[in-house]
């Protein structure tokens, strides 16, 4: 089965900060990479699909890129409602692993 | 709008049963895969199973193949999680989503195995 790890895997950074996430799948899985954010106390949102495509309603400074093996969940400028844990998927082929999540807030 | 509510989690000794439901509401139900997801206390996601729309086939988590059984209904808009053979790491918020890329998720309903 495909592994996905992401790093780091927790970070605080300032408000107004560029914010880097990084997810890696242990097999190429073409681009069939999503990214959810989750609060805590709260389901799951999603808010990157096909690696790169913004999902209806998610602020434009969310983005995402990569194919393959090696992927990014980027936020150009932090903002305080952004504090959560950010997990990448795969999706393309049973069994959907999640990554580990990463843990961010502010400094 | 989509609705996505989780119901049947709860208290249960571990070799016990519990069957989750998942009533869907606000989309065409019977045109989507839908999954369940599990997160224990403090921990990540753990992708569970899924049903396809169509033909009813099914896929697990190597966790839980053989103990169990994800259901839908179309005619209602329920989806199902039969658990049986329940264990403490069972225990966790269950939650369903929708779709190929998960793009709408219930609230969870928490199961806690424990004797």
């Amino acid at each position: 089965d495909i592994q996905m790890t992401q790093s780091p895997s927790s970070l605080s950074a300032s408000v107004g900060d560029r914010v880097t996430l990084t997810c890696r799948a242990s097999q190429g899985i073409n681009n069939y990479l999503a990214w959810y954010q989750q609060k805590p106390g709260k389901g799951p949102e999603l808010l990157i699909y096909a690696a790169s495509t913004l999902q209806s309603g998610v602020p434009s400074r969310f983005s995402g890129s990569g194919s393959g093996t090696d992927f990014t969940l980027t936020i150009s400028s932090l903002q305080p409602e952004d504090v959560a844990t950010y997990y990448c998927q795969k999706y393309n082929s049973a069994p959907f692993t999640f990554g580990p999540g990463t843990k961010v807030d502010i400094k | 709008q989509v609705q996505l509510v989780e119901s049947g989690g709860g208290v249960v000794q571990p070799g016990g049963s519990l069957r989750l439901s998942c009533a869907a509401s606000g989309f065409t139900f019977s045109s989507y895969g839908m999954h369940w997801v599990r997160q224990a206390p403090g921990k990540g996601l753990e992708w569970v199973a899924t049903v396809r729309y169509v033909g009813g086939v099914d896929y697990y988590a190597q966790s839980v193949k053989g103990r169990f059984t994800i259901s839908r209904d179309n005619d209602n808009n329920e989806l199902y999680l039969q658990m049986n053979s329940l264990r403490a790491d069972d225990t966790a918020v269950y939650f369903c989503a929708r779709g190929q890329f998960f793009d709408y998720w219930g609230r969870g309903t928490l199961v806690t195995v424990t004797s």
